[in-house]
């Protein structure tokens, strides 16, 4: 079976701009997340969906937004890009069942922001 | 929310030797423990977890053991080989819910 998948890979704009990128859960996920890694430190909570709604959001500014589509996969947006927005955005994908709590991460998209 | 702190930042073991790596947590309603395993370049690898119902879990070379009344738990690799050399992250959360990760531990093997 596929992993989670996401893309770009990587990406690169430009202060004030806005992005838009994409996570494909591994089949059967209902359920996924988006973190946030600087370079250095460990990932960062930024959203949870499931079943299309939000289920959780971390510390992130409102600049921060997400969605999922009926297929499950997800997309994460970002605007009015800021230079500390420059790291490893990830995305996991669990099951989400009593007891199953295991999330599976993507590759991850690299965004710089110049 | 969850604070979960992470020791030591890098850890440099001999082939063959074990490595232990120990974090501690603040949430006592957390209840979910994974432990991630990140190569350079890709996403983090979900190696082993542990809940809060199991003091000990095995598989294979590596192990958890999860202490509730201190908060804390610990990730041993035994019988370490060049392959093992990667950043592990611990991680805390509440059932299916946001995990709160470590600052990582970079574990260089040396043959």
């Amino acid at each position: 079976d596929a992993g989670v998948t996401q893309s770009p890979t990587h990406l690169i704009k430009t202060r004030g701009q806005h992005v838009t990128l994409r996570c494909s859960p591994i089949s059967g996920h209902k359920s996924v997340s988006w973190y946030q890694q600087v370079l250095g430190q460990g990932p960062q909570f930024i959203f949870q969906y499931y079943e299309k709604e939000e289920r959780g959001r971390g510390n992130f500014p409102d600049r921060f937004s997400a969605r999922q589509f009926p297929n499950y996969s997800s997309e994460l947006n970002v605007n009015a890009l800021l230079l500390g927005d420059s790291a490893l955005y990830l995305c996991a994908s669990s099951f989400y069942s009593t007891g199953l709590y295991e999330q599976y991460f993507g590759p991850g998209t690299r965004l710089t922001v110049t | 929310g969850e604070n979960v702190e992470q020791h030591p930042s890098t850890l440099s073991v001999q082939e063959g030797d074990s490595a232990v790596i120990k974090c501690t947590y603040s949430d006592s309603a957390s209840n979910y423990f994974p432990w991630y395993k990140q190569e350079l370049g890709k996403g983090p690898q979900l190696i082993i977890d542990i809940r809060s119902n199991v003091g000990e879990k095995k598989d294979q070379r590596i192990a958890v053991t999860l202490n509730k009344t201190a908060k804390h738990f610990s990730l041993h690799i035994t019988e370490t080989q060049p392959e093992d050399s990667a950043v592990y992250f611990c991680a805390a959360s509440i059932g299916d819910y946001k995990l709160s990760f470590g600052a990582g531990t970079t574990v260089t093997v040396r043959a």
